[in-house]
């Protein structure tokens, strides 16, 4: 099993511009959570998702859209990229036989210049 | 509001050191579960432990032991005769007890970045 993974792994982009963070996971969790990890300030809640089709905001959800299609996928967009929104993102599942696990996909590392 | 605080930014020790990393809460709920990740330099974050506001027992896995104490808020945890690979970050983490127990959000405490020199 891949478990959690996440496209792309790196990226840079320019303020303004627009991009999708996609996150699949093949262990049919229930729960999907999209974290930012900054220096110094752990991992905060971006948007998480308690089954196919709903969707809800974290902690820091302002400059981010989220959308879940299917149970395996949970997409994280920016619509208009700022440079406050270069950080590593973490995908998350949980749920299923490993209910006291939250299962992470390897980051995606964003500069926004 | 919930709130977890790692104040212990770095420890550097030599390896065979053994070395304790501090986590205390903040929670309002009587039911609520602690993690703790290791993050090590390739990025990823691995599950070590999670334990419900229940159970106090201290938990021992290897060289690994978890200290939680309801009292002070704490759960603690102590790596015994350290080496080269326990280095990395650790993130103690908190989460409110939902009806669904696969459902965890997490709230996170800044991490303790660990350093084992040989």
């Amino acid at each position: 099993n891949a478990g959690v993974t996440q496209t792309p792994k790196f990226r840079v982009l320019k303020t303004g511009q627009s991009m999708t963070l996609l996150c699949a996971q093949d262990m049919n969790h229930e729960y999907m959570y999209w974290y930012r990890q900054d220096p110094g300030m752990g991992l905060r809640l971006i948007h998480y998702s308690v089954g196919e089709g709903t969707t809800a905001k974290g902690e820091v959800p302002d400059g981010y859209n989220v959308s879940r299609l299917k149970k395996q996928n949970f997409l994280l967009g920016l619509e208009s990229a700022a440079p406050s929104q270069t950080s590593v993102y973490f995908c998350a599942s949980s749920g299923g036989e490993t209910t006291y696990e939250q299962y992470f996909g390897p980051g995606t590392r964003l500069t926004v210049t | 509001a919930q709130k977890v605080t790692q104040a212990q930014t770095e420890i550097s020790v030599v390896e065979k050191e053994d070395v304790t990393l501090d986590c205390v809460y903040e929670t309002r709920d009587t039911t609520y579960y602690l993690f703790w990740y290791k993050q090590p330099p390739s990025g990823e974050l691995v599950f070590l432990i999670r334990r419900n506001s229940f159970d106090e027992q201290n938990e021992i896995s290897g060289r690994y032991s978890w200290n939680f104490q309801k009292s002070t808020s704490s759960f603690n945890f102590t790596i015994t005769a350290s080496q080269v690979v326990d280095s990395a970050v650790y993130f103690c983490a908190l989460s409110e007890a939902g009806k669904n127990t696969g459902f965890q959000k997490l709230v996170f405490g800044t991490g303790t970045r660990l350093l084992v020199s040989p």
